[in-house]
């Protein structure tokens, strides 16, 4: 068990339709990292916030966005989903900025039909 | 723009047979070097990292690792492997001075054979 946690653990929705993931980092951690899981793209990297605001951008369509509250968990939202956006969606966090290890949440397996 | 590469996509081992999955990444800076490993069904558990210091670094499960910057390689390496092994490894880098996401290799299929 890393300490992350991620609800729900699956997802199956409809195309179109709008989804939001949660995680919440390991006690002490300030940052968070979002990755997508797929069979033909593999781990990319989303986006990342840190303390509460955005530092890092990946491979994140517009159709998604992500957040970090005050408490410092996190969520993303996925919306106008689409067949492909089916994949693992990983949350990870780490003490510091840019420096350290992350640790893995158990993902949220989303399947959109 | 950094990269990692994973030479083998899916190896097949008998139990006790020695294992190394190649790794290799381009960043012309200082790097933090992971293995994680995925079993069926689970998420990415860390298996070993390095930061800096003596460039064999061991973790967990008998694995070890080892960095040589000349040929800008993390090799992981196991001298006999169980059926328990069988899962998915993936190599990662984090450059320091870049955003601070890892960048993930396509990863390594490991099938054990009992």
């Amino acid at each position: 068990d890393s300490g992350v946690t991620q609800t729900p653990k699956h997802l199956i929705t409809a195309t179109g339709q709008r989804v939001t993931l949660r995680c919440s980092p390991r006690s002490g951690d300030l940052s968070v990292y979002w990755y997508q899981q797929s069979l033909d793209q593999g781990l990319q990297f989303l986006i990342q916030y840190y303390n509460g605001e955005e530092r890092a951008k990946g491979n994140i369509l517009e159709r998604f966005s992500a957040q970090q509250f005050p408490d410092l968990h996190s969520e993303l939202n996925l919306s106008s989903l689409e067949l492909g956006d089916s994949a693992l969606y990983f949350c990870a966090s780490s003490v510091g900025l840019g420096i350290g290890t992350q640790y893995f949440g158990p993902g949220t397996r989303l399947l959109v039909l | 723009a950094q990269s990692v590469s994973q030479h083998n996509h899916h190896v097949i081992l008998s139990e006790a047979a020695s294992l190394e999955l190649g790794c290799n990444y381009s960043y012309g800076g200082t790097v933090n070097l992971f293995w994680y490993v995925q079993y069926p069904g689970q998420h990415l558990q860390l298996l070993l990292k390095y930061f800096s210091g003596d460039p064999l670094v061991k973790g967990i499960k008998g694995f070890e690792a080892e960095f040589i910057k000349s040929k800008f390689s993390f090799n992981l390496r196991k001298p006999s492997v169980q059926w328990s092994d069988t899962a998915e490894y993936f190599c990662a880098v984090l450059g320091l001075g870049s955003q601070g996401n890892l960048i993930f290799g396509k990863g390594t299929k490991l099938s054990v054979k009992p």
